[in-house]
């Protein structure tokens, strides 16, 4: 059974750089997928970040670019998102997936339970 | 503004068939044929209950069909049941291998 875990601080100062990890168990990272990142801001809808491919080809939401690092760490089997100089409206609940089928047809069939990031000082 | 238009609600009683539209507003929108629906419950993970416009993955019960016409796609929720209340989303491929999401529609079973 394929099982997404998200990590990372909950509370986040304003202009910090917010770092999440996403640990991956009952399926092998190296595996021919493409993994993601997603979040959902308060009572708003699902916002895409970007998607990584287990050898490092990343492609981010545009809107977000200048600011969102993706990695991957086959040896454990997990992959990360850094989002810098955060600010209130990146508040939102976090959650990575695994995605199915390629950039074009990609969908996303396990996610993980999300994790809710606070931007405040 | 999401390149995905969605109404905001939809609602209906037990038993009832309603269908949640999806409709592109952009030409970024490559071809349409890659739509994905989502079912997400507050507090939840969300749930992928269609890929490819109309493919079921195993384990989606059979009361949601996915269907296209044009720039729209559809989700049908047939013999609508109260556990359904929930928020739906569609998602397709964009420009340039990027990504979209609608904005949502918030299911009401009365």
């Amino acid at each position: 059974q394929v099982q997404l875990q998200e990590s990372g601080p909950g509370l986040v100062k304003p202009s910090d750089t917010l770092s999440l990890t996403c640990v991956v168990s009952g399926y092998s990272i190296s595996s021919s997928n493409w993994w993601g990142w997603i979040r959902q801001p308060p009572g708003k809808g699902l916002e895409w970040i970007g998607y990584i491919y287990y050898s490092g080809s990343i492609y981010y939401n545009p809107s977000l670019k200048s600011r969102v690092t993706m990695s991957v760490d086959t040896s454990k089997n997990q992959f990360s998102l850094r989002l810098t100089s955060v600010t209130a409206v990146d508040t939102a609940v976090y959650y990575c997936a695994r995605i199915k089928g390629d950039i074009l047809t990609a969908f996303f069939d396990y996610w993980g339970q999300g994790t809710l990031v606070t931007v405040s000082s | 503004q999401s390149a995905l238009a969605q109404p905001a609600s939809v609602s209906g009683s037990p038993g009832q068939s309603i269908t949640i539209s999806c409709t592109a507003t952009s030409s970024d929108i490559g071809g349409y044929n890659y739509v994905s629906w989502y079912q997400h419950h507050p507090g939840k993970a969300p749930k992928l209950l269609i890929y490819d416009v109309s493919n079921r993955p195993s384990g989606v019960s059979n009361r949601f069909s996915g269907s296209r016409s044009g720039n729209t796609a559809s989700l049908t929720i047939s013999g609508l049941q109260p556990e359904d209340e929930a928020d739906y989303y569609c998602s397709s491929y964009s420009s340039s291998s990027t990504r979209v999401f609608g904005g949502g529609t918030k299911v009401t079973v009365l």
